[in-house]
């Protein structure tokens, strides 16, 4: 069955440092993976998607995030955090063949000046 | 391009009752998706529809059902309503190999 782990429930970094979020993902085949964004009381704003092609994918934001197949994971980085990136951040992958979102259960950033 | 819009925004039912959620997609996108938010269960899918054929049902009772019409638009209903379905329900719209847009959630709150 398809699964997405995120293993950092809550992370806290300082404005202007690199940020990393981590997302280990369950699924047969290539899959569809998603990174989205809340804000509290908002819905999802997507950041990036990789369905197939190069291994970095470059998003809104100035985020990044790179598949590794070796090691089933779809980590979200960004070189230098802004306090307006403070939010819930979720993966998700997708099967092939339906448009089934499964999510990881979020990751809070919380930036300090 | 207007986003995906949901109405109502917030809601407060009481349980037994039951409720209506809308909501309209981004213009020509035919595909529509309705996810249930909640602290303990985080974000679950509960209703695929492609062209007002339901094409995937997430894991939820009976009670929990949905439709889409001719113009995209879709709606979800949920009848006898309890106190664990309070929830932010997002319903997300796309077209095409993307990645879905989310509206900004009808917050449910059941008494």
């Amino acid at each position: 069955a398809q699964s997405v782990t995120q293993p950092d429930i809550h992370i806290t970094v300082s404005e202007g440092a690199s940020l990393e979020l981590r997302c280990n993902y369950s699924y047969g085949a290539t899959p569809y993976l998603f990174w989205y964004v809340q804000s509290p009381g908002q819905g999802l704003q997507l950041l990036l998607k990789y369905f197939s092609g190069d291994t970095l994918v470059q998003g809104i934001k100035g985020f990044e995030a790179e598949f590794k197949r070796s090691q089933s994971s779809f980590n979200l980085r960004k070189p230098s955090v802004h306090w307006s990136d403070a939010a819930e951040y979720f993966c998700a992958v997708g099967a092939q063949n339906t448009d089934k979102l499964i999510f990881g259960t979020g990751t809070r950033l919380q930036v300090f000046p | 391009k207007a986003g995906v819009t949901q109405t109502p925004r917030y809601l407060i039912k009481t349980r037994g009752q039951q409720v209506t959620l809308s909501c309209s997609p981004i213009s020509g996108h035919r595909s529509v998706s309705w996810y249930q938010q909640t602290p303990g269960q985080g974000l679950q899918f509960l209703f695929e529809y492609f062209s007002e054929t339901q094409r995937n049902k997430g894991n939820f009772p009976g009670r929990f059902s949905g439709r889409q019409f001719s113009n995209s638009r879709s709606e979800m209903n949920v009848s006898t309503l309890e106190l664990g379905d309070s929830a932010l329900y997002l319903c997300a719209s796309k077209e095409g190999r993307h990645g879905y847009t989310f509206g900004s959630g009808t917050r449910l709150t059941v008494v």
